[in-house]
């Protein structure tokens, strides 16, 4: 398997937009999700198969995936939206995460 | 509503053995795949185990292989992991999750669309 590779943290004013990126050397071949955790909570899945969210999720989140790196939108972002982020995808059989970004709301 | 909820965490000593369980509802267990995620404290998420639907296909994480076995009871709607020979690095918030699968446009789809609340396993003498 390979690894995931997320910035260790992200910052961004209210109103503004927010991309986090997940790159690795076989990305492009396989799906990504994304998952947010709150401080305390269990992950919440907001983007999968690269760009679809779950019912549910706010129309600010988005995401795509091109050659090695995915990344997640947050347009408009929002408070509530500070939280670790996570990407997610698979290889060979074998489930892969990457390390997490913060994101935090200035 | 999908429901899952774990149980068996706790302290345990170097080397001991603790089981898991996660009991499901909401949904047709015996339809889906399932996985157990980790995490470390203040640490990223780690995928651990995942079991097919029938139970006859598991595949684990290089550092738990021979040392934890994934196992699910369809008619008990229950999903579990038997973890032995515990390391301090093994100590973790443990999730159980349900997982999606698709193989489309030639790219595999596999996520973990809930999650259970966790389980703290503390391995420490």
């Amino acid at each position: 398997s390979y690894d995931l590779t997320q910035p260790p943290s992200v910052s961004v004013s209210p109103g503004q937009t927010a991309s986090i990126t997940c790159s690795g050397d076989k990305l492009g071949n396989e799906y990504v999700s994304w998952y947010q955790q709150k401080a305390g909570q269990s992950p919440v899945v907001v983007i999968y198969q690269d760009n679809k969210r779950p019912s549910g999720i706010p129309e600010r989140f988005s995401g795509s995936n091109s050659g090695n790196t995915a990344t997640l939108t947050i347009s408009g972002t929002q408070a509530m939206d500070e939280a670790d982020y996570y990407c997610q995808s698979w290889d060979s059989g074998t489930g892969l995460f990457g390390g997490g970004t913060k994101l935090t709301v200035l | 509503e999908v429901q899952l909820v774990e149980s068996g965490g706790g302290l345990v000593q170097p080397g001991g053995s603790l089981r898991l369980s996660c009991a499901a509802s909401g949904f047709t267990f015996r339809d889906y795949w399932m996985s157990w995620v980790r995490q470390a404290p203040g640490k990223g998420l780690e995928w651990v185990a995942n079991i097919r639907q029938d139970g006859n296909e598991k595949s684990y994480v290089d550092s738990v292989r021979g040392r934890f076995t994934i196992s699910k009871d369809n008619a008990k709607n229950s999903l579990f992991l038997q973890m032995n020979s515990l390391r301090p690095e093994d100590t973790a918030v443990f999730y159980c999750a349900r997982v999606e699968r698709a193989f489309t446009y030639g790219r595999h789809l596999h996520y973990f669309d809930y999650w259970g609340q966790g389980t703290l396993v503390t391995v420490s003498s």
